[in-house]
């Protein structure tokens, strides 16, 4: 079955704790990014990447690390995570968008709370 | 400045009556893409539809139609018949060819169906 995967699904932690966030696709995308959504805002795009060792900044990257060792893996980092840091997370990923009739597959979210 | 602006923050219907969505977006590039999830009350976000700036043909998918007009840059988005399963939140998206495929979305329109 196509899916994109995250883990975790649920996370409550404490500031400053360093924490990753995992994403893996098994279609062969070569495009992933990641997004969070905070009520009023929508989805707000952090990082993406085109291909393997491709990584661009999107709106929000600030206080995000990502890496794109694999083409099936995007994990997200948050090396000191803050309060302002805490939403819901969504992974996705896709062909190149360029690609006719490509949508974006997206994870199931995960929640996380920075205490 | 938002790139993408669905100025609807939340509609409720009575079921069968028919609802668009409003979706603006502003761009500079002539080649972009135009695309529409909806995110039930369970959470996940499920695409819709895609459309590239060169293909201005309205889409008809069942009771969902789309309109697109470069004209006016909308992309808006009616329901037909509405139904209780339509009961979620609409997001409008645009992806830009020149940024290298960032996406940018809406704030989200909350639809709600009364039986």
């Amino acid at each position: 079955e196509a899916q994109v995967t995250q883990n975790p699904r649920y996370l409550i932690t404490v500031t400053g704790k360093k924490l990753t966030v995992t994403c893996s696709q098994n279609m062969n995308h070569e495009y992933m990014s990641w997004y969070r959504q905070d009520p009023g805002l929508g989805l707000r795009q952090i990082y993406y990447s085109m291909n393997v060792e491709v990584t661009d900044k999107g709106d929000v990257p600030e206080g995000y690390k990502v890496s794109r060792k694999e083409k099936r893996n995007f994990p997200l980092i948050l090396e000191s995570p803050s309060p302002n840091q805490t939403s819901l997370y969504f992974c996705a990923s896709s062909k190149i968008p360029g690609q006719r009739n490509q949508p974006q597959h997206f994870g199931d979210g995960t929640r996380l709370s920075i205490l | 400045a938002q790139k993408v602006t669905q100025a609807q923050t939340e509609i409720s219907v009575v079921e069968k009556e028919d609802v668009t969505l409003d979706c603006v977006y502003e761009t500079r590039d002539t080649t972009y893409y135009l695309f529409w999830y909806k995110q039930p009350p369970s959470g996940e976000l499920v695409f819709l539809i895609r459309r590239n700036s060169f293909d201005e043909q309205n889409e008809i998918s069942g009771r969902y139609s789309w309109n697109f007009q470069k004209s006016t840059s909308s992309f808006n988005f009616t329901i037909t018949a509405s139904q209780v399963v339509d009961s979620a939140v609409y997001f409008c998206a645009l992806s830009e060819m020149n940024t290298g495929n960032q996406f940018y979305f809406g704030t989200g329109t909350s639809l709600t169906v009364i039986p």
